[in-house]
């Protein structure tokens, strides 16, 4: 079964510093992995999808890179701000199933 | 606009009582899902479908039910088998029916389920 961790499961940081989010996925028999964002009692927002022949994404100030031999993708979030804060996520597709595995998120929060 | 939409926002339920959460998608998907959210932990996949009339159990299936007789629509129903049912339930369609690289997940906003 796949299995995927977050850590940390909570970061504080003040506004303006740039930070990285990490998710671990035990198979990397893998379509791709997603991120999302997820405020309080909100669903969840897509931010980037990487495909399994992808190493990177970028979306303004996000950055989320694959290694998939290892299991590890992370979310590069670089100068963050106060309405960065919520829960990050991330997911993935495993092969030859059409099911999506979640890691249980970081809660994040950008002081101003 | 394209998307999901789930309702209601806010359901309560009384002891016994069976109810039925709505997701509604437009986006022409072949794929939907229902996940739990429980405080602190992750999602955790309780029915999917790949298609139209077809649908398979998910990791916590037991007390729930679906059907999808049209492919915009996958109701949840919670039954009054599911023992400790209070939860946040979120709706997500995919585009395709199987596993394919590019398959991305879209969500919709979410129904808070509160046992009385």
């Amino acid at each position: 079964k796949q299995e995927v961790t977050q850590i940390p499961a909570a970061l504080s940081v003040p506004e303006g510093e740039n930070l990285v989010l990490n998710c671990s996925f035990t198979d990397s028999a893998i379509y791709n992995l997603q991120w999302f964002r997820q405020d309080p009692g909100k669903g969840l927002t897509s931010l980037l999808l990487i495909q399994s022949s992808q190493r990177e994404q970028t979306s303004g100030r996000l950055n989320a890179s694959l290694d998939k031999s290892s299991g590890r993708s992370t979310l590069y979030i670089a100068a963050s701000q106060p309405g960065d804060s919520a829960t990050y996520l991330c997911a993935v597709l495993k092969y030859n199933f059409n099911k999506f595995y979640f890691g249980s998120g970081t809660k994040l929060n950008v002081k101003p | 606009d394209g998307g999901i939409t789930q309702s209601p926002k806010y359901l309560f339920r009384k002891e016994g009582q069976n109810v039925t959460l709505s997701c509604e998608q437009n986006l022409n998907h072949d794929a939907m899902y229902w996940y739990r959210q429980d405080p602190g932990q992750g999602l955790r996949l309780i029915y999917y479908s790949q298609i139209v009339n077809d649908f398979q159990k998910g990791d916590i299936a037991e007390g729930y039910s679906v059907s999808r007789e049209k492919k915009e629509s996958f109701p949840l129903t919670v039954t009054s088998a599911q023992k400790n049912p209070t939860a946040f339930y979120l709706c997500a369609s995919s585009i395709h029916g199987t596993g394919h690289t590019g398959t991305e997940a879209f969500f919709g906003q979410g129904t808070r389920l509160t046992v009385v």
